[in-house]
């Protein structure tokens, strides 16, 4: 009974790479979420996607950052030319539906510590 | 005026108090209510889910949401060294966005 898998743990990239971040959802979960949490900050949407389409992407960055969540395989959140300031803990959530209008609440992985040099 | 505000912590109680976790809201639209426990290197871990103004409990957690003052709580009984982690609180607005607002967190720890 796996519950959501965010891989690598931890990421170590320099500035100017590019960075990929994975997420499975859970077992039947069909809706993804990416947060991402600053230090001394809190949990900040970025994106949210169900399978090959981007739904609210409010949150995220207009450049640099992408996400994607194929028909098959896992989510990526994908940051191009990464900077100091991307450093952070990013984590996926996933729920069943809607947490809106069926009642399905998200439940989040442990999540890729992300350092930039 | 931000959306979710959350006492300030860290908070650090013995064995066996009664602890008190807060949080209030601004936009009156909220609906959902949640608490998240966070240890540390992992991910939130939900805790408790209600909709409606009044309490819920679950074991030792109770949470309560007062929605004419919006104003959210949990309440840990009998508090335990195992409790010791990070408490998120995280609203959500039914019909809008499908986004968690969190507040910032408290760092609770429990003494033996």
């Amino acid at each position: 009974n796996a519950g959501v898998m965010q891989n690598p743990r931890h990421l170590v990239r320099r500035r100017g790479q590019e960075a990929r971040l994975r997420c499975s959802p859970m077992k039947g979960h069909s809706h993804v979420y990416w947060y991402r949490q600053l230090p001394e900050e809190g949990l900040k949407f970025m994106v949210y996607l169900q399978k090959e389409n981007i739904i609210d992407e409010s949150g995220m960055p207009k450049e640099r950052f992408s996400a994607e969540f194929p028909k098959e395989g896992p989510s990526i959140l994908r940051i191009q030319q990464v900077v100091r300031g991307d450093s952070a803990a990013y984590f996926c959530a996933s729920s069943r539906g809607q947490t809106s209008y069926s009642n399905q609440p998200q439940h989040f992985g442990d999540g890729t510590r992300l350092s930039i040099l | 005026q931000k959306e979710v505000e959350q006492d300030p912590g860290p908070l650090s109680v013995p064995e066996g108090a009664i602890v008190s976790l807060n949080c209030t809201y601004s936009n009156s639209a909220f609906q959902y209510f949640m608490w998240y426990r966070q240890y540390s290197r992992k991910g939130p871990e939900l805790l408790m889910y209600t909709y409606s103004s009044g309490n819920k409990e679950d074991g030792r957690f109770t949470a309560q949401v007062d929605k004419s003052s919006k104003y959210i709580s949990l309440f840990i009984r009998d508090s335990q060294p195992s409790d010791s982690a990070t408490y998120l609180c995280a609203i959500f607005t039914q019909g809008g966005s499908e986004k968690l607002v969190f507040g910032k967190g408290m760092k609770l720890t429990v003494n033996p």
